[in-house]
């Protein structure tokens, strides 16, 4: 099953709203990164969060964390057109047998100039 | 520094050939991911190289699949005896620490295997 979850699966907004995403974990985990990807590219890091971290900003964007629910949220300012998007959450390992980094279905973010 | 290449960008087979996907991680990255994307779906892992070993390849279907990150070159993910559901993006992404040191991954454009 899925490590991480997002919600909700698509987001349509107006240019100038805020757009917030939501990720759902099931195992302990290290770090939570996000991840951007426009269509038919690859992906790129946006921001990452440890386990020992509640919230973090970069820019527009600001990401939360909740260890006890499991789960972490993203949020993105003032959006642009040029926001539109999948966005991925991405866990990364508590120190156990994995390694590697385990991505969420994402939320398809459309941002309507 | 150019970042995570891979090639092809985009590969046709017919049933039953092999297709061998490239992957050159950003200079000083000693850490390979490879991943495969489904339409309209997340990522899922298929293994973990470093040079010369693989780490995990837990996500990799045990037949018809393999990977390599030899000494010199790049990455390979090869499949062979391709079959229409081997349809999919296959990305590769490099670090330069380890996800258990927090290490950001760094993903190429894909590659995006046709099977016909």
């Amino acid at each position: 099953s899925q490590q991480g979850e997002e919600d909700p699966q698509a987001l349509s907004i107006q240019e100038g709203e805020n757009a917030t995403m939501n990720c759902s974990y099931k195992t302990s985990i290290n770090n939570l990164q996000w991840y951007r990807q426009n269509s038919g590219r690859g992906l790129v890091h946006l921001i990452l969060i440890r386990s020992n971290e509640r919230e973090k900003h970069s820019g527009r964007l600001r990401v939360t964390l909740d260890t006890s629910k499991k789960s972490s949220s993203l949020l993105i300012t003032a959006s642009r057109a040029a926001d539109t998007a999948s966005y991925f959450c991405a866990t990364g390992p508590d120190g156990g047998a994995t390694n590697k980094l385990i991505f969420g279905t994402g939320t398809l973010l459309a941002v309507q100039p | 520094n150019a970042g995570v290449m891979q090639n092809p960008r985009h590969l046709v087979r017919r049933r039953g050939q092999e297709a061998r996907l490239r992957c050159s991680p950003m200079k000083g990255h000693s850490h390979v991911y490879w991943y495969r994307q489904l339409p309209e779906e997340g990522l899922k892992f298929m293994v973990y190289l470093q040079k010369e070993n693989i780490i995990d390849e837990s996500g990799m279907p045990k037949e018809r699949f393999s990977a390599e990150f030899p000494k010199e070159g790049p990455s390979i993910l090869r499949i062979q005896q391709v079959v229409r559901g081997d349809s999919a993006a296959y990305f590769c992404a490099s670090s330069l620490l380890d996800v258990l040191n927090t290490g950001e991954l760094f993903f190429g454009e894909g590659s995006r295997l046709t099977v016909l």
